[in-house]
């Protein structure tokens, strides 16, 4: 299995533009989960879902941010506009079901807002 | 959320046992104690999970105190590939509560393994 899967691994962009983030879940997991990790705040969950239904968004920070997943494959986090604050690596993770013991945490993707 | 506390940082040397403690005193009945580690510019991976009893697998080894306030992850032999943040969390395995299937990371301890 490829494991979970983020694009892009690296973003660079300016202040105010629109960022998309996205990430493959790995196949049959019906939980996926989306964290934020800066020095300041370590690693904080945004937001998760379970059969593609957000289940708890308490973590997203301003409305800036949301997050979709219209299939079972597939979720996009997109900050709209963005600022230089945003800069993190966000991390998506998946799981078979919110009962599941192990979360699997893909890569990361590198955000930097100038 | 319960939480946690933890040694900011921890050294060992190289094939020596490493003890990671973990504090929990407001931990519930329906709390499992995980671990996490995070290696170096990779997200965070599962290490071991357990309730009550003491828990072995291929990478570690957990201890739970009689009380369930404290816990610790051992390693029984450390190698430069340990070198990593240790992140012990609660997990709320009540599917009606409202932290059902989240973790909530603290600062971990990071532990360094030297040659």
């Amino acid at each position: 299995d490829a494991g979970v899967i983020q694009s892009p691994r690296h973003e660079v962009t300016e202040m105010g533009q629109e960022v998309t983030l996205r990430c493959k879940p790995i196949s049959g997991h019906n939980s996926l989960f989306w964290y934020r990790q800066t020095m300041m705040r370590g690693l904080e969950l945004l937001i998760y879902f379970n059969n593609n239904v957000p289940i708890d968004d308490s973590g997203m920070p301003e409305d800036r941010f949301s997050a979709k997943m219209p299939n079972a494959s597939f979720s996009t986090l997109k900050i709209q506009p963005s600022e230089p604050r945003d800069s993190a690596v966000y991390f998506c993770a998946s799981s078979r079901d919110l009962s599941s013991y192990e979360q699997y945490f893909g890569p990361g993707t590198r955000l930097t807002v100038t | 959320d319960a939480k946690t506390t933890q040694p900011n940082s921890m050294e060992s040397n190289e094939e020596e046992p490493v003890h990671l403690p973990c504090n929990h005193s407001t931990i519930s009945g329906t709390d499992y104690i995980h671990w996490y580690r995070q290696l170096p510019s990779q997200g965070p991976e599962y290490v071991i999970h357990g309730l009550t009893s003491n828990v072995n697998n291929r990478m570690a080894s957990l201890a739970i105190a009689e009380d369930r306030k404290s816990s610790t992850l051992i390693l029984h032999r450390a190698t430069l590939r340990d070198a990593a943040v240790y992140y012990c969390i609660l997990r709320e395995a009540n599917a009606g509560g409202t932290s059902y299937g989240k973790l909530t990371f603290g600062q971990g301890t990071i532990l360094t393994v030297h040659p």
